[in-house]
Order: C-alpha cells, then structure tokens, then sequence
C-alpha cells in the first residue's frame, strides 16, 4: 500500500521568504507524484506534476519540485513567497498507471505574513 | 463543460436520513473519482469509475454508500441511513486518461 508523509503541518512565513515544504512517499512500483493546493474554501487545484523526465518540474504559480527516487521524496519549493500563497497544500501520488486513486498526505498549512 | 460541477455545496441531514451527492465530470473526461475529506486534511478514496463501470470501489463503506456513472446523466454518491461520522467534505474529480485529476468544489455533508 502506498503512504504519503508531509512532516510540516503548518508554516508560518514572512512575504519574500523561500519555501521548502518536504514530502516523502512509500511504494516499491512506479508513481505519478503531484502537488495540490487547497485555498480557504475552495477544491483543490493541482500545483504541478511529475509523470517520468526531468525531475525538476515546475508549476503554477512560480512553484517548483524536484522528485529524488533514492530519497522516495518530493519536495515543493517557491524562492519568494506571496500572501497571496496562504492555502494548504497536499502531496499526493498514485500508482503508474491507468486511474489509480490518489493517496494524500495529512497536508502542510502555509501561513504568509506580511 | 470545463470545471467538474457538484451539487449542492452543503447538504445538512439529520442523522438516519439519505443524502445524495450529484457530480458532472469535465466533458470528454471517462473518470470519475470521490474522494472524502474528514478533519479538514485527511484524504480518503471512496471509488472510482471508468466510464458508467466502477473501477476501483476499495474505498467504499458496503453497508450505507453506494455510487452510479449512469449515461447522460451527473455520477451519484448516495448513503443511506447517515451517521454523525460521514459529516465531511466529499470531492469528486475527473480524469481524461485516469492519470491527472481535476476536483470539483465538493459538497460539504454536515449530519447533525
């Protein structure tokens, strides 16, 4: 079975600051790992992707991750920023395949503070 | 259309009675996911479709849920019989290929 671990579970930053939110994966087989965000009151939107490739991957929003197979890790990552980020954001990935479900970690609560 | 449409945005049921959730995929999408959302962050798969066929329904509690993707018609999550635990957020998504999905704005289920 597959298993998602977000070790931060709230942030708080101050505007401009970088961010690095960890997320770190269990599964033997081949996964499709994703980045979602979750603004107060909204659905969840996806942030970004990695399918196979470059493992550096960008995204919405000036966000950005780099999937290291060796580490089972994918971490989220934005140099500078915005109030405008504050949302939770989810790590969720799902078995290479057709309609596999999506397993979520517990999410990271990020706070940007002017 | 472009966005997966759910209805209604809240649902309030007293505990025992029915609830049903309707979800129109992105047109052109053949997946459909739900998922449940409990305390705010946690995640759970309830099943999922391909077309009008269930897919994967591992997620699904057997005695009170169940689900349709009829033709020409918004999929359906029904649960029978509620109980103050299945107050949550339900979320359905779609999926062109089964591999990128798209969330609707979910229908948040408060059974009091």
């Amino acid at each position: 079975a597959q298993s998602v671990s977000q070790h931060n579970h709230h942030v708080i930053l101050s505007e401009a600051a970088s961010l690095e939110l960890g997320c770190n994966y269990s599964y033997g087989g081949t996964v499709n790992l994703f980045w979602y965000v979750q603004y107060p009151g909204q659905h969840l939107q996806l942030l970004l992707k990695y399918f196979s490739g470059d493992p550096l991957v960008k995204g919405i929003k000036g966000f950005e991750a780099e999937f290291i197979k060796s580490k089972f890790s994918f971490n989220l990552r934005k140099p500078s920023v915005q109030w405008s980020d504050t949302a939770e954001y989810f790590c969720a990935v799902n078995a290479g395949g057709t309609a596999s479900k999506l397993t979520f970690g517990t999410g990271t609560r990020l706070q940007v503070t002017l | 259309g472009e966005e997966v449409a759910q209805t209604p945005k809240h649902l309030v049921r007293g505990e025992g009675q029915k609830a049903k959730l309707y979800c129109a995929p992105i047109k052109g999408h053949s997946y459909v996911f739900w998922y449940q959302q409990v305390l705010k962050n946690e995640f759970k798969f309830l099943i999922s479709f391909q077309n009008e066929n269930v897919f994967d329904e591992t997620g699904m509690p057997k005695e009170r849920f169940s689900a349709k993707c009829l033709p020409n018609s918004p999929c359906s999550l029904e649960i029978q019989a509620t109980k103050l635990e299945d107050s949550a957020v339900y979320f359905c998504a779609s999926s062109q290929l089964g591999v990128e999905a798209f969330f609707g704005q979910g229908t948040r289920l408060t059974v009091v």
